[in-house]
């Protein structure tokens, strides 16, 4: 089935210790989003990719860095992860930028299960 | 600013009741509306959608109603199940600039169904 791939599921790293998380779709979507959820909070958005455009968020911190190598993966590079930035990270697709169009519902985020992580 | 919020942060419903999960936004210019479903551990998932120049919309046992006038929406759950068990997000469309649009989610809305 087509779908949104997240790994690892759990990633256990020391405070300033680099990470990095990846995201592949199969569903030949043209954009790729990076979600923070801390516990029991909304996701956040940190960035987007519209195919190789980059689109930052004005609040993500530098410490938060994106890479799209090709249009089925893209990848959250966390340069010194910090206590503050345990939490889940969510991948998630659309077909397009619009995220409405027809039917209804055809072009929202697909979300993939996320990355937990900690940071000791 | 804009916002989404939610009333509840907690809703506890009997296993065959319905459940009625709330949400308010703040920006009248709104025009398309998600709900989504978290399950522990997973991503959300969609559940309906609703635009502007309706009030309501139904699935398969949920409906989203949308009340423009007072800048509300609900999602309702019919005969809700233990699957039914998760956090709500309600998300509205932030349109940008260059035909970007953001979803901005809500605070969510954990429901325990009970047997």
């Amino acid at each position: 089935d087509a779908m949104v791939i997240q790994n690892p599921r759990y990633q256990v790293t020391q405070f300033g210790k680099p990470v990095t998380l990846s995201c592949s779709q199969t569903l030949n979507h043209n954009v790729m989003y990076w979600y923070q959820q801390k516990s029991s909070q909304a996701p956040k958005l940190l960035f987007h990719y519209y195919d190789k455009d980059f689109n930052n968020e004005a609040d993500t911190p530098d410490n938060f860095q994106s890479r799209r190598p090709n249009t089925s993966f893209c990848f959250l590079d966390i340069r010194s992860p910090g206590l503050g930035d345990a939490a889940m990270y969510l991948c998630a697709t659309s077909r397009d930028k619009g995220l409405t169009g027809s039917p209804p519902g055809a072009n929202v985020l697909t979300f993939g299960a996320g990355s937990r992580l900690t940071v000791l | 600013g804009e916002s989404v919020g939610l009333h509840l942060p907690t809703l506890s419903v009997q296993e065959g009741d319905n459940s009625i999960i709330n949400c308010a936004y703040s920006n009248s210019a709104s025009d398309y509306f998600i709900w989504y479903k978290q399950e522990s551990g997973k991503g959300p998932q969609f559940i309906i959608d609703i635009r502007s120049n309706m009030d309501k919309r139904q699935g398969q046992r949920v409906t989203v109603l949308l009340n423009k006038t007072v800048k509300h929406l609900s999602l309702q759950i019919a005969a809700t199940q233990p699957g039914d068990s998760a956090v709500y997000f309600c998300a509205d469309l932030a349109r940008l600039s260059g035909g970007y649009n953001k979803l901005i989610f809500g605070a969510g809305t954990r429901l325990a169904v009970h047997p």
